[in-house]
């Protein structure tokens, strides 16, 4: 059974950083790529981050581009999101997310997800 | 690529028949996905390369497009689909995301 378990989220100032974890259970990790994709109270999808199986390749979109820093640790079965610069519009539930074409070079859809951390940017 | 859903809310019942549609601003082929969520749960993909039904996705739903139109269509409402509903395309970086299509109960 494939399992997404996301840790690190957390109140921080503005300017602060946190760094989310995502443990991937159930499926050859290194296979897949992954994405972050986050959603702010009430409000839609938005995808932030993905990288390939290997980690070779990183995508970000522009509103996070230069402040955050996606990873993983294919011998540990986990992904990483370093966010640094943190401004309040970053506050939202942050999923990982598992992509559902095996081979790991493209990042497309993504068919199990994490249950989400919160991550909240306030003084 | 910016993908613009509508409507952003639509209402209707039980046993009715409903389109979706999304529009990107660029050519996206056919690398458009479909995903529904409820509220409190994660998202669940519906429908990959515009219109191929992921395994166990009731037939009711179908999807069709490309390059930058494409349409989600539920043939006959049941109480379960009651949802929001996003398009993400997947053809080029970064992936991007629709604002969402809420379905209410008219």
């Amino acid at each position: 059974e494939v399992q997404l378990l996301e840790s690190g989220g957390g109140l921080v100032q503005p300017g602060g950083s946190l760094r989310l974890s995502c443990a991937a259970s159930g499926f050859t990790f290194s296979n897949y790529a992954m994405s972050w994709v986050r959603q702010a109270p009430g409000k839609g999808l938005e995808w932030v981050s993905g990288l390939t199986g290997s980690g070779d390749r990183t995508y970000y979109a522009d509103s996070v581009r230069g402040r955050f820093t996606i990873s993983r640790d294919n011998s540990k079965n986990t992904l990483y999101l370093q966010m640094n610069s943190l401004r309040a519009e970053d506050t939202a539930v942050y999923y990982c997310a598992k992509d559902m074409t095996s081979g790991g070079n493209f990042i497309t859809r993504s068919d199990y997800w994490g249950q989400g951390i919160v991550a909240t940017v306030s003084s | 690529i910016q993908m613009t859903q509508s409507p952003l809310i639509l209402s209707a019942s039980v046993g009715d028949r409903v389109t979706i549609t999304c529009r990107a601003s660029q050519n996206v082929n056919k690398w458009l996905a479909w995903y529904q969520q409820k509220p409190g749960k994660v998202p669940n993909v519906l429908i990959s390369e515009a219109s191929i039904l992921k395994s166990g996705v009731p037939s009711r739903f179908s999807g069709s497009g490309s390059g930058t139109e494409f349409t989600l269509t539920i043939s006959s409402l049941q109480p379960d689909d009651f949802a929001t509903y996003y398009c993400q395309q997947h053809n080029s970086y970064p992936i991007t995301f629709g604002q969402g299509t809420r379905l209410e109960i008219k």
